[in-house]
Parts: structure tokens; sequence; C-alpha cells
């Protein structure tokens, strides 16, 4: 099993442009989070979803869609990025039940130039 | 809303010391606990998690957490850490009726040899 893979790594952007980054479980797991880390101010929830087709607004939503058109996938879109939207993101996912423990994926170093 | 709080930043260890990281959280009813783990340039993995019963929780690598109610504390503790203890450490907090993690801004640990 991979567990939790993002793509891509690495990216730099003008501002302005847009770009999606995609994240794919092979758990199947139910749930899917997007998450940004900014250096003093931990991990903060983007978008969240609960099963295939539905999605949520995390703590910092504005700027950000996504779409689980697939169990396996969530997509993190940015339809014009600022240079506030540099960071690293992070995809985890989790199952159902009551364990409640999130698996994450390694990360996407993004920046807004 | 449920929140956490790490009040040390950073944290600079020798080899050998004893490490103790705070964690406070706000609710004072039934509440699931997590320390997360983030080693230089990775993604974060789990260290270990609370959910109910004996309250010392032991997790991997010498690592140990004790949820004292009283003081809504989980503060983490290992009594000997090593130079690859070197990492960025998160407390965690379900949230969102069980949907959601609420992470703590983290705390840099560096150890030294």
């Amino acid at each position: 099993n991979a567990g939790v893979t993002q793509t891509p790594k690495f990216r730099v952007l003008k501002t302005g442009q847009s770009m999606t980054l995609l994240c794919a479980q092979d758990m199947n797991h139910e749930y899917m989070y997007w998450y940004r880390q900014d250096p003093g101010m931990g991990l903060r929830l983007i978008h969240y979803s609960v099963g295939e087709g539905t999605t949520a607004k995390g703590e910092v939503p504005d700027g950000y869609n996504v779409s689980r058109l697939k169990k396996q996938n969530f997509l993190l879109g940015l339809e014009s990025a600022a240079p506030s939207q540099t960071s690293v993101y992070f995809c985890a996912s989790r199952g159902q039940g009551e364990s409640y423990e999130q698996y994450f994926g390694p990360g996407t170093r993004l920046t807004v130039t | 809303a449920q929140s956490v709080s790490q009040h040390n930043h950073h944290v600079i260890l020798s080899e050998a010391a004893s490490l103790e990281l705070g964690c406070n959280y706000s609710y004072g009813g039934t509440v699931n606990l997590f320390w997360y783990v983030q080693y230089p340039g990775q993604h974060l993995q789990l260290l270990l998690k609370y959910f109910s019963g004996d309250p010392l929780v032991k997790g991997i690598k010498g690592f140990e957490a004790e949820f004292i109610k009283s003081k809504f504390s989980f503060n983490l503790r290992k009594p000997s850490v090593q130079w690859s203890d070197t990492a960025e450490y998160f407390c965690a907090v379900v949230t969102g009726g069980g949907n959601k993690l609420t992470f703590g801004t983290g705390t840099q640990l560096k150890v030294e040899l």
C-alpha cells in the first residue's frame, strides 16, 4: 500500500495563476482532509470531505476549492494564487469508526511569487 | 470551539535529558487527544493517542503522555531524548463531532549531541 500520496511535491506559481493539487489514498478511507502548514501556526484545516461527493469548509477555506469525485481522490484547487498561499500543503485521510487517526501524505511545497 | 494550546514553541535539550512538552485543551467533556511528530522534511506520524481508560498512554519510540482531566492537560514525556528525536511535535484534539482534528501550533524540539 502506498498510503496517502500527493502530487506534485514542489511547485512555483506566479500570482494569479491557477493549479490543482492531487491527493490519493489506497486505504479505502471515507474521510479526507487538506491542511496548510505555516511556521508558528501549526496545521490549519482548509477543506475536508466525509465521503465521496461531499466537501466541507475548514478553518481557512478562502481562496481554495476542492472536489471529491472519486472516493480515493481529493483535489485542492487554487483559482488565482496569491503570495499568502505560499505554504506546505498536507493531505490526510482516515477511515470510519472512532479511531479518528489521520494518515498524512508527504506534502506539497508551494511558492507563489 | 475546541482548541489546544502548546506553550513551548522551541525547546533545546542535550542528549539524555528528559523531555516534557505541554499541551492544554479547552473542552471539559469527553476528549480524544493525539500527539503527532514531524521529522525534518517528512510528513506527520502518529506518536500516541488517548481515548479513554488509563490516563498514562505509551506510544512509539519511548514516548508517553499523561491525560490529566483536572488540568485539561495532555503533556508528552520522554525520560531520555536522543539526537534523532529532533522534530516538530503537534498536539491535536478531535473536534467537529468527530469529523476533524484541531492541531496546536507545534513545538520545535532540537536535541544537541
